[in-house]
């Protein structure tokens, strides 16, 4: 069982903006900063977003995060065919000593 | 550029030994904190352990507490996973990720496959 919180599931068609949803604790992110991962099929996980709402450089700007409280979200503008990938949030939780990772989001383009 | 070379996966038996390694170049290794991640098919991504930069600090998941022996050398500029008792569930890719202590991953390696079955 999976600390922070996500969708199973999401999708968009092309053009369209999608939102994923991580929901945690005062111990994770509500204390801590929350960063955002994309992974396509077997490969390794890319950072999207770091420190809530930075983003690596080569990152478009497209995508975007924000925090709240003990949630989190990663907004996607202009989805892409190429944005089909499982999604991951992650944050260091104090409870547990160390990163913990939502269970994943499996974004779909349709 | 950032490169983390992971070594020493492969098949064992349940209740043996593997020694993973990760070799790191392309920045200051005793800048950061560094941890193991494994991933098993079909699932998301798992923290196994953590070590900061100077040791001071280690962190293990409850699932390998006290099975897994987590390491570094800055002198080599490597992190290691020392694996013992392995179990049918610990079968995963074990990727080695940077991060500074507190924070989640910037950079991971490639991965290790780790098989364990009789």
């Amino acid at each position: 069982q999976s600390v922070l919180t996500q969708p199973p599931s999401a999708s968009g068609t092309p053009g369209q903006t999608i939102t994923i949803s991580c929901s945690g604790s005062s111990s994770n992110i509500g204390g801590r900063h929350v960063y955002w991962y994309h992974q396509l099929p077997g490969t390794t996980p890319k950072l999207l977003i770091y420190k809530n709402n930075r983003r690596p450089s080569g990152v478009p700007d497209r995508f975007s995060g924000s925090k709240s409280g003990t949630s989190a979200s990663l907004a996607i503008s202009g989805l892409q065919s190429e944005d089909e990938a499982d999604y991951y949030c992650a944050a260091w939780d104090d409870t547990l000593g160390g990163p913990k990772f939502g269970g994943g989001t499996k974004l779909t383009v349709l | 550029e950032v490169q983390l070379v992971e070594s020493g996966g492969g098949l064992v038996q349940p209740g043996r030994s593997l020694r993973l390694s990760c070799a790191a170049s392309g920045f200051t290794f005793d800048d950061f904190g560094m941890h193991w991640v494994r991933q098993s098919p079909g699932r998301g991504p798992e923290w196994v352990a953590g070590i900061s930069w100077n040791s001071g600090k280690i962190g293990y998941a409850e699932s390998v507490k006290g099975r897994f022996t987590i390491s570094r050398d800055n002198a080599k500029n490597s992190v290691y996973l020392q694996m013992n008792s392995l179990r049918p569930e610990d079968t995963a890719l074990y990727f080695c990720a940077r991060g500074i202590w507190l924070e989640p991953f910037d950079q991971w390696g490639q991965g290790a496959l780790v098989t364990v079955s009789s």
